[in-house]
């Protein structure tokens, strides 16, 4: 059992490229988030989805998209990236027992 | 603001010993109160969480303190071990499905045990 899974692990970008974080999770649950870890300020919350097809907006979402194409999987976009936009990012679920169960993060350096 | 302020930043102590994080919150429409730990390299994992309606959790050696009046909530690590050394996260957030996990974190706490 996987879990979460999220690829790439690691990626360097230059300014203005783009680039999709991918999520898939195999424990069949309906809501899917994507967080940001920055050092001092803890996870920040980007966009999440209550289900396939639903998405809305947390509390960074500038610079960023998502897809939520099926159940499984949750794709975080980053159209044109930004050095302020360097970070690791966490794709979550949530069982129906309220436990968030995290990804392993995906380490981005914009440069 | 939706915040959720932690306190200290980071903590050492010797093996043994009991270890103490602290964490005030704003908003009192938050109703779901965990506590994340986060190893070099992975994904936070939740230890122990809480809701409003008790003023203490106890799971094995770790127990939350919740003052519902203070606005504050505290982890206590008993008989704290080296292996228990990573970067803890207090959390808030709204209960109701999808908002279990619409969390606000603190700042984290670099916690060091040393044996």
């Amino acid at each position: 059992n996987a879990g979460v899974t999220q690829t790439p692990k690691f990626q360097v970008l230059k300014t203005g490229q783009s680039m999709t974080l991918q999520c898939a999770q195999d424990m069949n649950h309906n809501s899917m988030y994507w967080y940001r870890q920055d050092p001092g300020m803890g996870l920040r919350l980007i966009y999440y989805s209550a289900s396939e097809g639903t998405t809305d907006k947390g509390e960074v979402p500038n610079g960023y998209n998502v897809s939520r194409l099926n159940k499984r999987e949750f794709s975080l976009r980053l159209e044109s990236a930004a050095p302020s936009q360097t970070s690791v990012y966490f794709c979550a679920t949530h069982s129906a027992g309220n436990t968030i169960y995290f990804g392993e993060g995906s380490w981005l350096t914009v440069v | 603001q939706q915040q959720v302020k932690q306190s200290p930043q980071s903590l050492i102590v010797q093996k043994g010993g009991i270890s103490i994080i602290n964490c005030a919150y704003e908003n009192t429409a938050f109703d779901y109160f965990p506590w994340y730990q986060q190893f070099p390299g992975k994904g936070p994992a939740l230890l122990i969480a809480i809701r409003p309606d008790v003023s203490e959790k106890k799971e094995g050696r770790f127990t939350i303190s919740f003052n519902k009046s203070a606005k504050q909530f505290s982890l206590h690590i008993m008989d704290s071990q080296p292996g228990d050394s990573a970067t803890y996260f207090c959390a808030a957030s709204r209960g109701g499905g999808t908002s279990y996990g619409k969390l606000t974190f603190g700042q984290g706490t670099i916690l060091t045990v040393h044996p």
